[in-house]
């Protein structure tokens, strides 16, 4: 039972544009969500996170929009860069007791010079 | 600040071996993961330790799968025997506590061929 997902398995953007990556949940209980970038051969490196009383977090360049009702979240990087190709993974955790965090399947973006 | 150790790199084997991988998870930090990510999927959690003491193992196949947390701070998963679709990378990762905002800190991982 895939709790979260990641529908696309690939993205390709051109640099300077918008990449947007989606996610959606089914847990209800998920009340904070956290985005992870993973480069080849490297173990997967927090970016940005929402907790479930904001819609919005932004950072720099990413911002994560988070829609409760529709248990979707996207995650928006503006302008993308070459150095952001990546596998973005989507993450939740639910409130209480000790963190478990389940991940999505991941999006692979390759931003095009 | 020194990250998340884990050795080794690589590994190949074949099946019905076993096989040892170790961590070092980064100072201070009370949480310790181990995730399981098989190509093309996400990190599954297999085991999560709170200190020295286990708070979820529930997704860990435990026929085959076992791990430690000495003294609350290394730790060590062994796989015995290996199954060919064991192979993967297994990620160890730690965060400070279990406050949802203390994010996981991923090492490099072990990548596991089992042939």
């Amino acid at each position: 039972d895939q709790q979260v997902k990641q529908n696309s398995p690939s993205l390709s953007v051109q640099e300077g544009r918008i990449s947007i990556l989606n996610c959606d949940y089914t847990n209800s209980m998920f009340d904070y969500f956290l985005w992870y970038k993973k480069y080849p051969a490297e173990g997967p490196t927090f970016l940005i996170s929402i907790s479930s009383i904001k819609d919005k977090n932004e950072d720099g360049r990413f911002t994560v929009f988070l829609n409760k009702s529709a248990k979707h979240l996207s995650l928006h990087i503006v302008p993308s860069q070459p150095g952001d190709s990546a596998v973005y993974f989507c993450a939740a955790t639910s409130p209480g007791g000790y963190q478990k965090v389940t991940f999505g399947t991941g999006t692979k973006l390759q931003v095009i010079p | 600040e020194a990250g998340v150790a884990q050795s080794p790199r690589y590994k190949i084997i074949e099946k019905r071996q076993s096989v040892a991988f170790w961590c070092n998870p980064i100072s201070g930090h009370a949480t310790l993961y181990w995730y399981q990510q098989i190509l093309g999927q996400g990190p599954k959690l297999l085991i999560q330790f709170q200190n020295n003491g286990v708070v979820d193992d529930s997704q860990l196949p435990k026929d085959r799968f076992s791990a430690e947390r000495l003294k609350g701070v290394d730790s060590t998963l062994k796989i015995q025997p290996a199954k060919l679709e064991d192979s993967a990378v297994y990620l160890c990762a730690s965060s400070l506590g279990d406050r949802q905002e203390s994010r996981a800190f991923f090492g490099q991982g072990t990548r596991l061929t089992v042939v």
